[in-house]
């Protein structure tokens, strides 16, 4: 089935050691997004690509990081992690759908990273 | 004030009964989504709106884009519906959609 893949769905990390959460999707979507979700919190965007073109949220960390290959792989770079760092990182996608021009957004199933 | 409001916060429901979570908002949007997300999971997209009403299996969603107001109805709730529901909304930004999301309805469905 067609879908948003991330791995690895859990990941452990050291203080202040890098780290790379990994995106694919097999839906040929142009767009590709990045959530941060901590506990009992709405998810919050990181950034997002059209295409190759990367756009930054204002308040995203200069910790964090992006790289999109090709169309199927997106990867989050976290350079430097905090223990404030620790969430849960979704990864969407999405296509354009009717005239109104509105995108529905298919998730994957997530990150959750640790920080130790 | 959020620009997304969902009511209530917490819902427990027994099964079988009809559960109905409000979503309210208050800026211009191209779509509003209904969310699902299980403890500890990831999302699961279950509609996106831009006007009228849609229907998938027992849930049922509707929007009123005068009254700038959805609703997601359950029918015949079971326990493994339950879930955090969340609402969002699209605002089109060039190239992209930014979903802004409610703070989440926590439905528990006992026996």
């Amino acid at each position: 089935d067609a879908m948003v893949i991330q791995n690895p769905r859990y990941q452990v990390t050291q203080f202040g050691k890098p780290v790379t959460l990994s995106c694919s999707q097999t839906l040929n979507h142009n767009v590709m997004y990045w959530y941060q979700q901590k506990s009992s919190q709405a998810p919050k965007l990181l950034f997002h690509y059209y295409d190759k073109d990367f756009n930054n949220e204002a308040d995203t960390p200069d910790n964090f990081q992006s790289r999109r290959p090709n169309t199927s792989f997106c990867f989050l770079d976290i350079r430097s992690p905090g223990l404030g760092d620790a969430a849960m990182y979704l990864c969407a996608t999405s296509r354009l759908v009717g005239a109104s021009g509105a995108y529905e957004q298919y998730f994957g199933p997530g990150t959750r990273l640790t920080v130790t | 004030k959020n620009e997304v409001e969902q009511s209530p916060q917490n819902l427990t429901a027994q099964e079988g009964e009809f559960i109905t979570i409000n979503c309210s908002y208050s800026v211009g949007i191209s779509a509003l989504h209904w969310l699902q997300q299980h403890p500890g999971g990831g999302i699961v997209s279950l509609f996106m709106l831009s006007s009228g009403k849609k229907k998938h299996g027992r849930l049922i969603a509707t929007i009123n884009i005068q009254e700038k107001h959805s609703s997601l109805h359950i029918t015949a709730s079971h326990p493994r519906d339950s879930a955090v529901y969340i609402c969002a909304v699209s605002i089109l930004t060039g190239t992209a959609s930014k979903l802004t999301f409610g703070t989440g309805t926590r439905l528990q469905v006992t026996l």
